[in-house]
């Protein structure tokens, strides 16, 4: 079982939609959750970090983990085209233990 | 706003050739990683370094690869005799303390052995 899965997509949506996207983990030691947009052939960058269970908002973006069913959405408000990225998920158990990524998910969103 | 920077962002060897992948993580960030990355595939952690040691290192981090702060600004990977199958992008992030969930990136640079 992967530690952590997102569903690659491409996931498409019009202009102004809301967007959601979503992670499950398999590994209960995970505290920290992470997005991260990734534009093609570069680095990602991070949007924003939870810890534990609960909601986290940034803007248009709000993150949302449930520890109970290992379950880590993002959604996007309001999307637009400079949205269009690969976001991937991202797990780790605290401290400067390592990151475990999903495979991302590709977005586009069309005007 | 200070980033993350690598260089060269794409480099070409010829199998059993070494290379060094140079980073300069963020000026006041004491944590720094190695992750890769390999075409249509997940990011995948390297290595961690903290305090001119290793801290963390995965499976794929064999005897081929190590890392060296060589000042106080570099950061370096090297892959001694490279694979074919270490085609990929290597990316560097760094964190200002223990949390490696608020990493912050670098560019990449783009590996490609032949």
């Amino acid at each position: 079982q992967k530690e952590v899965e997102q569903d690659p997509g491409p996931l498409s949506v019009p202009e102004g939609a809301i967007v959601s996207l979503n992670c499950t983990y398999s590994n209960s030691a995970f505290q920290y959750f992470m997005w991260y947009r990734q534009y093609s052939r570069k680095g990602p960058e991070l949007l924003m970090y939870t810890y534990s269970s609960g909601n986290k908002e940034d803007g248009r973006f709000t993150a949302q983990v449930d520890k109970s069913s290992k379950y880590i959405s993002l959604f996007i408000r309001d999307s637009q085209p400079s949205d269009s990225a690969t976001y991937l998920c991202a797990c780790n158990s605290g401290g400067y233990q390592k990151v475990t990524f999903g495979i991302g998910t590709k977005l586009q969103v069309i005007p | 706003e200070p980033e993350v920077t690598q260089t060269p962002s794409h480099q070409v060897t010829q199998m059993g050739q070494e290379v060094i992948l140079r980073c300069v993580p963020i000026s006041n960030h004491l944590y720094f990683y190695w992750y890769r990355q390999i075409l249509g595939q997940k990011v995948e952690f390297l290595v961690s370094f903290y305090n001119n040691e290793i801290s963390e290192k995965s499976e794929i981090f064999d005897d081929q690869f190590s890392v060296e702060r060589p000042d106080g600004s570099n950061f370096t990977l090297k892959i001694r005799s490279t694979k074919l199958e270490d085609s990929a992008m290597y990316f560097c992030a760094s964190s200002v303390g223990t949390g490696a969930y608020e990493q912050y990136f670098g560019p990449g640079t783009r590996l490609t052995v032949t």
